[in-house]
């Protein structure tokens, strides 16, 4: 069982936005500004599409975004494309004894 | 062009050492601006991460591995090594080397290796 919850599964048409929710506590998600989102194709690396809650490496679309309420971290997808269909992680740091945990992954597909 | 690759054997025994080497190329490993660190993914499954470790020795390793992990640095060839003991068929996995920078900590990694599938059977 993963420590961040995350919907297995999420659908949009292209053009449309979708979001993925990310799930933890206040002893994660709660209580710090490092959520990151990764993006991952079928036998791909994974791809960091957000880090530090919000923040966009360089060359990652602005559809992409991310934000936080409470226990709760989200990643959103503005107009939908093909391409983005894949799976998406959050990860949350949880403490000095736990600095990384994954979300169990959610899965993107463009309809 | 900073590039990360693993190596080491595929398939390895229940119960012995699985070990894996991830050499970086197009950087330096003893630049103080990252760790280094290690994240696995079982087939069909979600990612995991194993630890991390500092060009200078320190590292960080997860509560559920920390046991049977340990994660090392050679400066000299720019290279930092894991080793997982005793494994099991649930450590079966892709396991990725990666790079989180300091500054955004280790839950941001800005590169990956392209991973090795490293299977558990006698």
């Amino acid at each position: 069982q993963s420590a961040l919850t995350q919907p297995a599964s999420v659908s949009g048409s292209p053009g449309q936005s979708i979001t993925i929710s990310c799930t933890g506590t206040s002893s994660d998600v709660g209580s710090y500004n490092l959520v990151s989102w990764y993006q991952q194709h079928p036998g791909k690396a994974p791809k960091l599409m957000i880090y530090e809650g919000s923040k966009r490496p360089s060359g990652v679309s602005n559809r992409f975004s991310g934000s936080k309420s409470g226990n709760t971290a989200s990643l959103t997808i503005s107009g939908l494309q093909a391409e983005d269909e894949a799976d998406y992680y959050c990860c949350s740091y949880a403490g000095s004894s736990t600095p990384v945990v994954f979300g169990g992954g959610t899965k993107l597909t463009v309809l | 062009q900073l590039q990360l690759q693993e190596s080491g054997p595929g398939l390895v025994k229940p119960s012995e050492t699985l070990s894996l080497t991830c050499t970086v190329s197009g950087g330096s490993i003893s630049s103080s601006s990252y760790y280094w660190g290690w994240i696995r993914q079982p087939p069909g499954k979600g990612l995991e991460w194993i630890g991390s470790i500092y060009y200078s020795g320190s590292t960080y390793y997860n509560p559920s591995l920390k046991s049977r992990v340990t994660i090392s640095v050679d400066t000299s060839k720019n290279q930092f090594s894991l080793k997982l003991s005793s494994v099991t068929a649930a450590d079966t996995a892709v396991y990725y080397c990666a790079r989180h920078p300091v500054a955004s900590g280790m839950t941001t990694v800005d590169y990956w290796g392209q991973g090795t599938l490293v299977t558990v059977s006698s």
